[in-house]
């Protein structure tokens, strides 16, 4: 059962670029996150959706950032004109929503490297 | 979201016993305890849950004391490997199913 693939694994744009990302989760996960993660900082939540629903994106820029997961393909989260402070890591979770007590475990990609030039 | 605290970085050396402390004052009745462990340039790695007394599997152990207003992930024995990231993070299952990652702390194994 193959994990969690993101990809690219490592993005260069020049400022002014979109950006796109792509996730595709665990088989049988209904449930995708996005995390950005600064250099030496913890993970930031972004976005949670699941198959054609944005549940939360309390996390997500107002400006320029989008994500989508489409009831067939990868989760995409989509950057528009980049500007050199997205230069960030850029993880995607899957979980199965298993329904049972306690919060799903989430299973991490191995994140894209996005670098803003 | 209940907040939590962590100490920033801790030392260890090789075959000793690690306990880290989260701090999470505010947790909610329904609210789990997860932990998840993140080497460089990898994604975090699911550790362990619980919800109050005492967890174990064949990572490690987790202790929550009746009031759940902390918790402590404990390694044993750990290796120069489990040098990472450890982040602890509170929330409850249910729909929104979103949980805060905070800073984490910072585990270095000495040989």
């Amino acid at each position: 059962n193959a994990g969690v693939m993101q990809n690219p694994r490592h993005l260069v744009r020049r400022r002014g670029q979109e950006a796109r990302l792509r996730c595709s989760p665990m088989k049988g996960h209904s449930h995708v996150y996005w995390y950005r993660q600064l250099p030496e900082e913890g993970l930031k939540f972004m976005v949670y959706l699941q198959k054609e629903n944005i549940i939360d994106e309390s996390g997500m820029p107002k400006e320029r950032f989008s994500a989508e997961f489409p009831k067939e393909g990868p989760s995409i989260l989509r950057i528009q004109q980049v500007v050199r402070g997205d230069s960030a890591a850029y993880f995607c979770a899957s979980s199965p929503r298993r329904g049972g007590l306690g919060p799903d475990t989430q299973y991490f990609g191995p994140g894209t490297r996005l670098t803003v030039l | 979201l209940a907040k939590t605290t962590q100490p920033i970085s801790m030392d260890s050396y090789e075959g000793q016993e690690v306990n880290i402390t989260c701090s999470h004052n505010n947790i909610a009745t329904n609210d789990y305890i997860t932990w998840y462990q993140q080497f460089p340039s990898q994604g975090p790695r699911f550790i362990i849950q619980g919800y109050k007394t005492k967890v174990t599997n064949e990572v490690a152990s987790l202790f929550i004391p009746a009031d759940r207003k902390s918790s402590t992930l404990s390694l044993p024995r750990v290796s120069l490997s489990d040098t990472a990231v450890y982040y602890c993070l509170v929330g409850e299952s249910g729909p929104n199913n979103d949980m805060r990652f905070g800073a984490g702390t910072r585990l270095t194994v000495k040989p």
